[in-house]
């Protein structure tokens, strides 16, 4: 299974934008990136997925690299309900099954 | 639409005991997924299923867990013979089938479990 690489923690200001990084330099082509978040006492919960092309949601936005060896999930205005673990997860097209890293903690500043 | 349910949502019992966590997926989502999450790190896959078909089971589930989807609908865990590094959250996750690939999992609560 291929591996991501996430910083252990970041911290924001709330109403900021925040950019969260993963490298991924092992992934293949037909494998897919997908980013769920951990609130306190929750299971994950889906923020975005993508291929290829930057993608963007209600959510949040995904910019992934050209080689896409990297990609960064990018949320628009931190809030304080964006507190949360966030994992970047790299899914094969032949798979259903999500393979978590240990994610990046981000903090919100009132 | 009332989301995954996980039952119960602790569970406290004593080495070499059996226990059985039950889940139920979001209607008419055919694909039903465990995981396990220890404190501090991310959910660890343990098996899935696509109706009442086990299509893929993790090597670190040993033969003490056992796991079900009978009728397609809820699914049951179950775990023999408990042991201290059995300590952990279960979680419970579900996805519908259609057009396109499953990119979206939704997950339950999750069952704690201690092992004393």
């Amino acid at each position: 299974d291929a591996k991501t690489t996430q910083p252990n923690s970041m911290e924001s200001n709330e109403e900021e934008p925040v950019h969260l990084p993963c490298n991924h330099s092992t992934i293949s082509g037909t494998d897919y990136i997908h980013w769920y978040r951990q609130l306190p006492s929750q299971g994950p919960e889906y923020v975005i997925h993508g291929l290829t092309s930057n993608v963007n949601n209600r959510m949040a936005s995904l910019a992934i690299a050209e080689d896409r060896k990297s990609s960064t999930l990018i949320l628009h205005r931190a809030t304080l309900r964006d507190a949360a673990v966030y994992y970047c997860i790299l899914r094969m097209d032949s798979s259903y099954k999500l393979i978590f890293g240990s994610g990046t903690r981000l903090l919100v500043r009132p | 639409d009332t989301g995954v349910s996980q039952n119960p949502r602790h569970k406290i019992t004593k080495r070499g005991q059996n226990v059985t966590f039950r889940c139920d997926p979001i209607s008419e989502h055919n694909r039903l997924y465990w995981y396990r999450q220890t404190l501090g790190q991310g959910p660890e896959f343990l098996t899935y299923f696509q109706n009442e078909a086990q299509l893929e089971k993790s090597r670190l589930l040993s033969d003490r867990f056992s796991a079900e989807r009978p009728k397609g609908s809820f699914s049951t865990l179950e775990i023999q013979r408990t042991e201290q590094g059995d300590s952990a959250m279960y979680l419970c996750a579900s996805s519908p089938t259609g057009a396109g690939e499953p990119y979206e999992q939704y997950f339950g609560p999750g069952t704690r479990l201690t092992v004393t």
